[in-house]
């Protein structure tokens, strides 16, 4: 079963729109993290934010904002007034302790182009 | 700061053969992880080191083997290369474990093509 969706495959909207990025998260665990990364063309990743499950306040950082809702499981992703330098591929990802050993699980991601 | 440094960038490599991805970092982080990503997934975990001499399975160990000889090295080998290990590979590190308090840092990656 896959841990994390990212049912958006990909999207496209127009300069200046607005844009959620959604993801589901599946685990039993009471504590774990979330976290959103951005992938641009270049193929670097790049560390956008990190949620504890202990924490649910939304959070907003200039024109990024993330909806963090553990009754529907839900870590959603805003972007504000898209620019051009916002098109990349931007995956959720799911930080959970097991007796095993920690595993970090990436959403398949979404690609997102803004068009000028 | 150098940060997380990968070597080589891009690699082609006959079915069989082997290799050693290098992966080292600058920033005394005790955390260190090796993903790789499949076109158009997310990234899976291969292998995890949580200091010098301790290494530990993620998600898709197999074919793959890690050593942490040292805090700032950890280099992944891939001994008998075959075509599904074709992919990119990241490598990742962090002050704490999957970086719960402090991100993880991600190398550039390294696009590795088994012909």
């Amino acid at each position: 079963a896959q841990k994390v969706t990212q049912a958006q495959t990909e999207i496209s909207v127009v300069e200046k729109e607005d844009v959620t990025l959604d993801c589901v998260y599946e685990t039993r665990d009471t504590t774990y993290y979330l976290f959103w990364y951005k992938q641009p063309p270049s193929g670097e990743l790049v560390f956008l934010i990190r949620r504890n499950s202990f924490d649910e306040q939304n959070e907003i950082s200039g024109r990024y904002s993330w909806n963090f809702q553990k009754s529907t499981s839900s870590f959603n992703f805003t972007i504000t007034a898209s620019q051009v330098v916002d098109s990349a591929v931007y995956f959720c990802a799911l930080s959970e302790a097991k007796s095993t050993g920690n595993q970090f699980y990436f959403g398949t991601g979404t690609s997102l182009t803004v068009i000028p | 700061n150098a940060g997380v440094t990968q070597t080589p960038k891009f690699r082609i490599l006959k079915i069989g053969q082997s290799m050693t991805l290098q992966c080292a970092q600058d920033m005394n982080h005790n955390y260190m992880y090796w993903y790789r990503q499949d076109p158009g997934m997310g990234l899976k975990l291969i292998y995890y080191s949580v200091g010098a001499g301790i290494t530990d399975k993620g998600e898709v160990p197999n074919g793959y083997n890690v050593s942490r000889s040292t805090t700032e090295d950890f280099p992944l080998r891939l001994e008998l290369a075959a075509p599904s290990q074709t992919s990119v590979y990241f490598c990742a590190s962090s002050r704490d474990l999957q970086g719960a308090r402090q991100p993880q840092h991600f190398g550039d990656g390294t696009r590795l093509s088994i012909l």
